[in-house]
């Protein structure tokens, strides 16, 4: 149990284009998603953190107009990367707490790789 | 005082040795304490994790140790073997549905 998707697991748009991202929670219901970030060879960056019905929750320097998260449902969140370009060229991955709270575990996907051409 | 600080940044053993990955944290409200593999283009996978009240955990070839004095967990992976070799995560996190904190990562490379 605790499985979590990504889709698309990887998408190459061109500069200035936006470009969604799903994550599913597909076995459980989660109050808080997280998205992240990962450069090649470095660790995990937290991006924002979003709570089903709210607004996300984003990290210092990370800009909420251009990446924007949408928690529509228990089981759905989505990052949008606006105008995209190169440098947001990345490895997008989110993670899901359960509803119940009853644990610390956080589910991660399996990624997504963006590439701005 | 968020940080979490991990070592060494690359590791090289021979299979069947022990790998030993540390880390160190100053923030003592940090309550949970997971490992995480994560292998090239994938997302990250819960190896194993342990709470401050307990001084070792041990599940199969993975053992965390934890020094609560000393604000130190390490992660020792016995009789490591080739399919080991992947990226090596430690985090800590203060509270349920809270934020990980990542140490910086090690990449193990388990030579046959």
């Amino acid at each position: 149990g605790a499985v979590v998707s990504q889709h698309p697991s990887w998408v190459i748009c061109k500069s200035g284009t936006s470009v969604k991202i799903e994550c599913r929670s597909l076995d459980f219901q989660a109050t808080t998603m997280f998205w992240y970030r990962q450069f090649p060879k470095q660790s995990l960056m937290l991006m924002a953190t979003s709570n089903e019905g709210s607004k996300a929750t984003y990290e210092q320097g990370v800009e909420k107009d251009k990446f924007l998260i949408n928690h529509a449902s228990l089981t759905l969140s989505t990052l949008t990367v606006t105008s995209a370009h190169p440098e947001d060229s990345s490895f997008y991955i989110c993670s899901a707490s359960k509803v119940d709270g009853s644990s610390y575990e956080q589910y991660f996907g399996p990624g997504t790789r963006l590439t701005v051409t | 005082q968020q940080q979490v600080k991990q070592s060494p940044q690359s590791l090289i053993v021979q299979k069947g040795g022990i790998s030993i990955i540390n880390c160190a944290y100053e923030n003592t409200a940090f309550d949970y304490f997971p490992w995480y593999q994560q292998f090239p283009g994938k997302g990250p996978a819960l190896l194993i994790a342990i709470r401050p009240d307990v001084s070792e955990k041990k599940e199969g070839r993975f053992t965390i140790s934890f020094n609560k004095s000393a604000k130190q967990f390490s992660l020792h992976i016995m009789d490591s073997q080739p399919g080991d070799s992947a990226t090596y995560f430690c985090a800590a996190i203060k509270n349920q549905g809270g934020k990980l904190i990542f140490g910086q990562g090690t990449e193990l490379s388990v030579k046959p």
